[in-house]
């Protein structure tokens, strides 16, 4: 398994603005991913972030809004860009090692007004 | 577009109760997980399936893999609160790609 850490756990952010979020893994990991989710509802996959090279988005996210990085085998970021109200949601990453089993941070709940 | 189709969205029973959760795909997988989150928390790991006809167990959890790996089931046996969460199954067809279905929300009353 893998122990795995997100800052901010919270945010309150002005519409325009942008908020990096970071994860942190207590082991190196072969995969990143970061997912959105609506409270309740299931998780939509924004990108795999990979180390050392550009992340691979999902249809519907593009690195302008979403950069990523991942610069080593234990940490990555996330930045949500321009923020608008539309992007209030919590977000997640996971990171997988050497099989599909996904361990998951706790999730940082973003508000935007 | 590969699709996982879960069932219930929604169940509230009563602790002492069983219940079952199914999850469908016309996609064949390789391996399919079961995840449980509890609200403010990320989604938990409880299984991972990967032969077709494949039941497993986790003290009242029962979990099976249809024999076409295009479906799973996920059972349990006199729910109690803590039982209580979203479900999430989780579907493998190559590579690290996962498809999410979209979940089960369970309330078990005491």
């Amino acid at each position: 398994s893998a122990v795995i850490s997100q800052k901010p756990s919270r945010d309150i952010c002005q519409r325009g603005t942008s908020l990096t979020i970071q994860c942190q893994v207590d082991s190196q990991v072969t995969m990143m991913f970061w997912y959105r989710q609506q409270p309740g509802q299931s998780l939509t996959l924004i990108a795999t972030a990979n180390q050392g090279s550009e992340a691979t988005y999902e249809s519907g996210f593009v690195i302008d809004k979403f950069p990523i990085s991942r610069p080593n085998l234990t940490f990555s970021t996330l930045t949500v860009s321009n923020m608008s109200p539309e992007d209030s949601s919590i977000y997640l990453c996971s990171a997988a090692r050497d099989s599909y089993e996904q361990y998951f941070g706790p999730g940082t709940r973003l508000t935007v007004t | 577009t590969q699709l996982l189709e879960q069932s219930p969205q929604f169940l509230s029973i009563q602790e002492g109760e069983n219940l079952t959760v199914y999850c469908n795909s016309s996609s064949v997988f390789s391996s399919l997980q079961w995840y449980r989150q509890e609200p403010g928390e990320g989604p938990v790991l409880l299984v991972t399936v990967v032969t077709g006809g494949e039941v497993k167990k986790l003290k009242r959890l029962t979990f099976q893999f249809g024999d076409a790996r295009k479906d799973s089931s996920l059972h349990i046996t006199a729910a109690q609160p803590g039982d209580t969460g979203l479900y999430l199954c989780a579907g493998n067809t190559g590579g690290f790609k996962t498809i999410f279905g979209a979940g089960t929300r369970l309330f078990v009353k005491a």
